[in-house]
């Protein structure tokens, strides 16, 4: 079983829809969790973190976490063709047995937004 | 914000050479530094953690002969490939570790350098 997992894609979605992204990992220690997205060709962007169970909102962007069922997800609001990227999702396992914040990153969800 | 740099940011080099890649932290001090590696339409692979003032830790499978990182100081870490080969040819993508948002930091990354070796 794979640290941390996502569905590959491609996520199709309309412009202007909610894109809803999905990320499961092993780790029931893990204490933080971000989302990066990378265009191709580019190296990942942080888009958010969110370290507590519950919502984060950033703009269009919401980061979801809930520690018991072990997932975090993403979602964006009013998708736009610029959103169109791979996303990333990272975690940060339990203190202890890594001590410089290495992250276990997912394969990662083509997202491609529709006009 | 966290700004990382990384150059250069393309090369291209002959088969039998070694090439230095530089990562360096524009805006904040990084104690902690990660060389990651990235063959096309594949995940990111972290090679190896860069440690200001000490030697590098290498995930497995890494050669740390050829792959020779040094730390020196808190903004600059430096990748190189030494003996490169064609199958070398990859991104290569630095992040630095900013511990000012948080006690576990948060992991920017470089806009990556592509190695092409012929």
């Amino acid at each position: 079983q794979k640290e941390v997992e996502q569905n590959s894609g491609p996520l199709s979605v309309p412009e202007g829809a909610i894109a809803s992204l999905n990320c499961t990992y092993s780790d029931r220690g893990s204490q933080s969790f971000f989302w990066y997205r990378q265009y191709s060709g580019k190296s990942p962007e942080l888009i958010m973190s969110i370290y507590s169970n519950g919502d984060k909102e950033d703009g269009r962007f919401t980061a979801q976490l809930n520690k018991a069922s072990q997932y975090v997800s993403l979602l964006i609001r009013d998708s736009q063709p610029s959103d169109s990227a791979t996303y990333l999702c990272a975690v940060k396992s339990r203190r202890g047995t890594d001590s410089w914040g290495k992250l276990q990153f997912g394969a990662g969800t083509q997202v491609v937004v529709t006009p | 914000g966290a700004v990382v740099s990384q150059h250069p940011s393309r090369v291209i080099c002959k088969s039998g050479t070694s090439v230095k890649i530089e990562c360096r932290s524009l805006d904040f001090q990084a104690t902690t530094m990660f060389w990651y590696r990235q063959f096309p339409k594949q995940s990111l692979m972290l090679m190896a953690t860069s440690n200001e003032g000490s030697k590098a830790t290498y995930e497995q499978g890494v050669e740390k002969d050829k792959f020779l990182i040094n730390h020196a100081s808190l903004t600059l870490s430096t990748l190189t490939v030494t003996s490169a080969h064609p199958e070398d040819s990859s991104f290569y993508i630095c992040s630095a570790r900013d511990l000012r948002t948080s006690g576990v930091g948060t992991q920017y990354f470089g806009p990556g350098t592509r190695l092409t070796v012929l």
